[in-house]
C-alpha cells in the first residue's frame, strides 16, 4: 500500500493571510502528483496534474510545486479567501501500477475566517 | 453537460440487502473508477475500469463487485451489505494520464 501523507490535518488562518501545505509521497516509479480542491457539500474538483520534477503549477491565487527525487509538493494560497475554504487533496499516481488509478491523502482541512 | 452523474444520492439497507449503485459519464472518458469515503481515512479505491470491457481490483474489493456496460456507465453492486460498507461511494472518470479525474456528487449509504 502506498504512503501519502498530508500535513498539517487541519489550518485555520484569517482572510488575507497567506498559506502552504505539504504533501509527501514516495519518491520511486513516479509518474504524477495531482492536487483536489473538495468543498462541503461538493465532489473533489481537480486543481493541478504535475508530471515533471520542478513543476509549477498556477491557478489565480493558488500555486503548486513539485520535488519528485525528495518525495513532496507544496500547495501555496496566496491572500487566503473565506471562499478559498476547503478540503485540499493530494493524490499519487504511480508508473508501476495499472492505468490512472490515485493513492489520495488524507486531506488538509483549510478554514479561512473572515 | 452533466459530467458524471451518480445514483441515488442516499440509500439505507438493511444488512443482507444488495443494491447498485449507478454512475453515467457524458464526457467520452476512456477509464472510470469507484472509491469510498470514509472518516479519518482518505479515498480509497475500490474497483476500476482502464477502458470499455476491462475492469480490475483495487485497494479495498471484498464485498463488490463492477460492471462497465459501455463507455458511460459503471455500475458498482453490493450483493450482501455489511454495516461495515456504511460509506459515501465516489464514481469518477477520466479521459487520459494527462488529466485530473472529475467526480460524481457521491452517494451515501448506510448499511444497518
Amino acid at each position: 500500500i502506498l504512503n501519502v501523507e498530508q500535513s498539517p490535518q487541519s489550518l485555520h488562518v484569517q482572510e488575507g493571510d497567506s498559506t502552504n501545505f505539504t504533501c509527501s509521497f514516495p519518491s520511486s516509479n513516479f509518474y504524477a502528483l495531482h492536487w483536489y480542491r473538495w468543498e462541503t457539500a461538493k465532489s473533489p474538483e481537480a486543481l493541478f496534474v504535475m508530471t515533471l520534477n520542478g513543476d509549477e503549477k498556477k491557478k489565480g491565487r493558488i500555486s503548486a510545486t513539485l520535488n519528485t527525487k525528495e518525495g513532496y509538493s507544496y500547495l501555496y494560497i496566496k491572500g487566503s479567501q473565506p471562499e478559498d475554504s476547503a478540503t485540499y487533496l493530494c493524490a499519487f499516481e504511480s508508473s508501476g501500477t495499472s492505468y490512472g488509478k490515485l493513492t489520495f491523502g488524507q486531506g488538509t482541512i483549510l478554514t479561512v475566517h473572515p | 453537460n452533466a459530467g458524471v452523474t451518480q445514483t441515488p444520492k442516499f440509500q439505507v439497507l438493511k444488512t443482507g440487502q444488495s443494491m447498485t449503485l449507478q454512475c453515467a459519464q457524458d464526457m467520452n472518458h476512456n477509464s472510470m473508477y469507484w472509491y469510498r469515503q470514509d472518516p479519518g481515512m482518505g479515498l480509497r479505491l475500490i474497483y476500476y475500469s482502464a477502458s470499455e470491457g476491462t475492469t480490475d481490483k483495487g485497494e479495498v474489493p471484498n464485498g463488490y463487485n463492477v460492471s462497465r456496460l459501455n463507455k458511460r456507465e459503471f455500475s458498482l453492486r453490493l450483493e450482501s451489505a455489511a454495516p461495515s460498507q456504511t460509506s459515501v461511494y465516489f464514481c469518477a472518470s477520466r479521459t487520459d494520464r494527462d488529466y485530473g479525474y472529475t467526480f460524481g456528487s457521491g452517494t451515501r449509504l448506510t448499511v444497518v
